[in-house]
């Protein structure tokens, strides 16, 4: 079982929707990240939380450590929004490197 | 100011041969990563860099697989006899500090050993 679990895998829904993507963990945990990477590669930090919420424009990113597990909201999507969304997670024991979800891939259609 | 790049994008080499990958973090920022990113995977991570030294390498797959960062800034990671379960999207990101720090990546290095 990997330690960062995304769901769902895919979603695809009309512009205009209201978008939750979800990312469970089963580490101690210092921070975690929300990555957004759109096709071709390129990776940008969205979001880093270890409690609360945040928001950004249309984006909330909400952190529950107690259950750990995270949320990324997207309001009034847009086919521009339609991007793989990647969890991360920095583990409290040792290291500092990125645990990474396997994505989610977001697809907004007109 | 200018992000995270690197050299080449893609490398299209055969298997057995030998390749590096340049990653140029932002100016200024003392950590420096690598991952690798397989098709439809989230990536992995390989080893990271606090200034000079490898902090954790404990990511790299094999003794094929070396990275240096001799100044504290360029970094380069070198694949010894290539092969194809190789072939993946290899990432590098900086931050400002190691750990809890927003991690800027660059656009990747496509690898295709054929």
């Amino acid at each position: 079982k990997n330690e960062v679990e995304q769901s769902p895998q895919n979603l695809t829904a009309q512009e205009g929707e209201f978008i939750t993507i979800n990312c469970s963990y089963s580490v101690g945990i210092s921070a975690l990240h929300w990555l957004q990477q759109h096709p071709g590669g390129g990776i940008v930090s969205l979001f880093m939380l270890s409690s609360g919420k945040k928001k950004h424009g249309r984006l909330i990113a909400t952190i529950n450590i107690q259950e750990k597990h995270s949320s990324l909201h997207i309001t009034a999507s847009h086919p521009r929004d339609s991007a793989v969304y990647i969890c991360a997670v920095i583990p409290y024991q040792g290291a500092q490197k990125l645990v990474f979800g396997q994505g989610t891939r977001l697809t907004i259609n007109p | 100011g200018a992000g995270v790049s690197q050299t080449p994008s893609n490398k299209v080499t055969e298997k057995g041969k030998y390749v590096e990958l340049r990653c140029d973090p932002i100016s200024g920022h003392t950590a420096l990563y690598w991952y690798r990113q397989s098709l439809g995977q989230g990536p992995e991570f390989l080893i990271y860099f606090q200034g000079t030294g490898a902090a954790d390498d404990s990511g790299l797959p094999n003794d094929r697989f070396f990275a240096v960062r001799p100044e504290g800034s360029v970094s380069t990671l070198k694949i010894q006899r290539t092969e194809r379960g190789d072939s993946a999207v290899y990432l590098c990101a900086s931050s400002l500090m190691l750990g809890a720090d927003t991690q800027y990546f660059g656009p990747g290095t496509r690898l295709t050993v054929l």
